[in-house]
Order: C-alpha cells, then structure tokens, then sequence
C-alpha cells in the first residue's frame, strides 16, 4: 500500500540553525509530493510541491525541498530558521493510482528564541 | 478570494448521536475532499466529491456518508458517533478532481464526543 513516512516526529531547533525533516514515500509509478505546514491555531498550508522537472523546489518563506527518486525521499530544508517556523509540517503524495493525499504522521518543529 | 470555511468550529456531541459538518469551498472550486486528523492515525482521507458526486472514498465504516451540492458546497455525516470519532475534520478544496490540483484546506471542525 502507499505510505508516507515521517521519521522525525519532534525537533528542536535554536533560531538560525539550518533545518532538514526527512520524508520517504513508497509508491509505484509516478508520484507527487508535498509539504504541508500547520501553525498554531491555523490551517494546513502549502508549502511547495513537487510534479515533475527539477528535483530541487523551492516554496515560500525560504522553504526547499529535494526529490531523490532513487532514495524514494523529499526531504524539506531551509538554511536558517526562525521563531515563526514553530510549527507541524506534513509530508504527502499523490500518485496516478492513489488521488488522494496520503498524508505522512508530521514532524513538530520548535524553534527556540 | 475567500477561502475554505467550515461550520462549525466546534462540536460536542454524545455517543450514538448523529452529526452534520459543513463546508464551503473556495469560489470556482469544484472539488471537496474530506480529512480526519486525530493525534494518534494522523491525517486520514476520507472522500472526495467532484460535480455532485463521491470519486473517491478512504477506508472508513459506512456510518460517515457525504455529500456535494450542485454549488459545490458540501456536507459530511457521521452517524451513531462512537468516541473514537472525536477528531479534527478538515476539508480541502480544489479546482478540479485528480493529482496535480493543489488543494486548499480550511480551518476544520473540532468534534468532541462524550
């Protein structure tokens, strides 16, 4: 079955040190993906997404992502982060078989002052 | 452009009662997809609707139905609510149906069943 999967389910970070959050996907065929943020109190919001073309995308507030077919990942980074990025980010997917979102189980980010 | 909403925010219901959540997509958006979001399973698709009808469904007991108007607006039941049941529900918008429309969520509605 499709999955998502989320290996880091809490990290703590202080103010300007980088940020990476791993994400695996195990589906067959073509695959999309994206990373979904989840501020406190506030709605699920895009990120980035990836569809096809240059593996590297970059999204809002300084966000980026890679997608490694070969290592089945699209891990997200950002080289500096601040305060204001405390929040959940979810990893998810979409393939020509699963429409979908199947959403992985989120990373809580806490970013110290 | 307004975006997602949804009624109520929130919600405390009983065991055995029944519950209608509504959602209004953003403007032009023709497709309403359902999520439950729980501390312990996480984000969980439960269906989609496109142009009034259901194109796909999440593995969920039969007692949560939906359903889609032909403003697009839709509505999810949960009938003789157990207390599992308790969990954030979003719903998300999209243009169209299919894997390349970004979907738009909106701010979910907080069930607690007692």
């Amino acid at each position: 079955a499709q999955s998502v999967s989320q290996h880091n389910h809490h990290v703590i970070l202080s103010e300007a040190a980088s940020l990476e959050l791993g994400c695996n996907y195990s589906y067959g065929g073509t695959v999309n993906l994206f990373w979904y943020v989840q501020y406190p109190g506030q709605h699920l919001q895009l990120l980035l997404k990836y569809f096809s073309g240059d593996p590297l995308v970059k999204g809002i507030k300084g966000f980026e992502a890679e997608f490694i077919k070969s290592k089945f990942s699209f891990n997200l980074r950002k080289p500096s982060v601040q305060w204001s990025d405390t929040a959940e980010y979810f990893c998810a997917a979409t393939s020509g078989s699963a429409r979908q979102l199947t959403f992985g189980s989120g990373t809580q980010l806490t970013v110290l002052p | 452009k307004a975006g997602v909403t949804q009624t109520p925010r929130y919600l405390i219901k009983t065991r055995g009662q029944q519950v209608t959540l509504s959602c209004s997509p953003i403007s032009g958006h023709r497709s309403v997809s359902w999520y439950q979001q729980t501390p312990g399973q996480g984000l969980q698709f439960l269906f989609e609707y496109f142009s009034e009808t259901q194109r796909n469904k999440g593995n969920f007991p039969g007692r949560f139905s939906g359903r889609q108007f032909s403003n697009s607006r839709s509505e999810m039941n949960v009938s003789t609510l157990e207390l599992g049941d308790s969990a954030l529900y979003l719903c998300a918008s999209s243009l169209t149906s299919g894997t390349y429309n970004e979907q738009f969520f909106g701010p979910g509605t907080r069930l607690t069943v007692l």
